[in-house]
């Protein structure tokens, strides 16, 4: 079955630091971006940041530049998201989507989600 | 970089009346453009791409038109599965960027 699974979500005081992970199966991992999107209670979709299948391109939106690390294990199909410095904004769930085109490194749309994980940032 | 902006941001519909959502994009996007649907709960499911295709097992009457900096996403009949909230997103450059959504509730 083609899916993706987060978790490492939970809550976390402001200045912590987090790892979030997707597994994914039933399709060839390393051919495909990897996109994380998150989304605050109540509010709509943020992109955060994107990897190419290599790993070897990386974007992120400016607010979590510096603080968020994407980074993917090809070998164990799986995307992580090293979050540091977390601020009560940061406060969302947390999805991974595959990218629809294989082998692209251009900005891409996408046609596979996990169900999310939660990150509360809160004293 | 690229701002969306989606309009309404509530649509009420009677089931099976046409409901026309837009979004506008900052800049021009080409026809680098996506829409997606998600219902209360769920996890967002692609519907349109490249401005007017239609994703895998999307139904006909969902259909979307466009080019540039406007775009529009058509349900032609609502059924009740529809009622949901409607993104749009552009991937013409980096960053990417999602619209604020369009709630489509019923009348």
């Amino acid at each position: 079955e083609v899916q993706l699974l987060e978790s490492g979500g939970g809550l976390i005081q402001p200045g912590g630091s987090l790892r979030l992970s997707c597994a994914a199966s039933g399709f060839t991992f390393s051919n495909y971006a990897m996109t994380w999107v998150r989304q605050a209670p109540g509010k709509g979709l943020d992109w955060v940041s994107s990897m190419s299948g290599s790993g070897g391109n990386i974007y992120y939106t400016d607010s979590v530049k510096g603080r968020f690390t994407t980074s993917r294990d090809n070998s164990k199909n799986t995307l992580f998201l090293q979050m540091t410095s977390l601020r009560a904004e940061d406060t969302a769930v947390y999805y991974c989507a595959k990218d629809r085109v294989a082998g692209s490194t251009s900005p891409d749309y996408f046609d596979l989600w996990g169900r999310g994980t939660m990150v509360t940032v809160s004293s | 970089e690229m701002v969306m902006t989606q309009s309404p941001a509530t649509l009420s519909v009677s089931p099976g009346d046409r409901a026309t959502l837009s979004c506008r994009a900052s800049q021009t996007v080409n026809s680098n453009l996506a829409w997606y649907q998600q219902i209360v709960g769920q996890t967002p499911r692609l519907l349109i791409y490249g401005a007017s295709t239609r994703a895998t097992g999307i139904p006909a009457r969902f259909s979307g038109s466009g080019s540039g900096t406007e775009f529009t996403l058509t349900i032609s009949s609502l059924q009740s599965e529809d009622f949901a909230v409607y993104y749009c997103q552009q991937y013409n450059q980096w960053p990417l960027a999602f619209g604020g959504g369009t709630q489509v509730e019923i009348k």
